[in-house]
């Protein structure tokens, strides 16, 4: 049973557009939602945060969405460049910093 | 970057036999987790330790064991490996100093295979 979901299995962009990926989550418990960017052969990186009590957070080009009575959360990146090319993870937390992670979105931004 | 190494990067190895992966952390960070990413499935959390020699179960923990005797190392082991542990491994750790939501951050992982 998929707790978290990420239905795009891709995304293509033009650098300079802005890029949207999407999350979903059926557990109304989850209190914290993280998004992650990964590299091939690296590590997942984190990017950026939201708690369930907010509905938006900011940190430079990147914006983090969330629509609780929807369960669902979006990541904004304005404007989009080569570098952000990588696969996104979307994950959420249910307590004790166990994460769920769902299963990816790789971007591609091309010049 | 976060001061985790991972021992191998790379392994191959036969069916039935028992594998050792290493996780070593520089950050004095009390949660460390260990991790299996497959295709289609994203992340999924095998074990995961609370401080030293205090672990329990993940999602995914049947066919592995831990074990955590210092802060700094935590160990993750496949008693008898089968083919469908063949995956890339990741540990990562957090400081939950910083309250609920820290962020974990993660090794560069093991590609592990059996043969």
């Amino acid at each position: 049973d998929q707790q978290v979901k990420q239905n795009s299995p891709s995304l293509s962009v033009q650098e300079g557009r802005i890029s949207i990926l999407n999350c979903d989550y059926t557990n109304s418990m989850f209190d914290y939602f993280l998004w992650y960017k990964k590299y091939p052969a690296e590590g997942p990186t984190f990017l950026i945060s939201i708690s369930s009590i907010k509905d938006k957070n900011e940190d430079g080009r990147f914006t983090v969405f969330l629509n609780k009575s929807a369960k669902h959360l979006s990541l904004h990146i304005v404007p989009s460049q080569p570098g952000d090319s990588a696969v996104y993870f979307c994950a959420a937390s249910g307590g004790f910093q166990k994460l769920v992670f769902g299963t990816g979105t790789r971007l591609l931004v091309s010049p | 970057d976060a001061g985790i190494t991972q021992s191998p990067r790379h392994k191959v190895t036969e069916t039935g036999t028992p594998v050792t992966l290493r996780c070593h952390q520089t950050e004095n960070h009390r949660y460390m987790y260990w991790y299996r990413q497959d295709p289609g499935h994203g992340l999924r959390l095998i074990h995961y330790s609370y401080g030293v020699k205090d672990t329990d179960k993940g999602e995914v923990s049947d066919g592995y064991s831990v074990s955590r005797s210092k802060t700094e190392d935590f160990l993750l082991t496949l008693e008898s490996a089968t083919s469908s542990q063949t995956s890339v491994y990741f540990c990562a750790i957090s400081d939950q100093t910083g309250g609920a939501g820290q962020p974990q951050h993660f090794g560069d992982g093991t590609r592990l295979s059996i043969l």
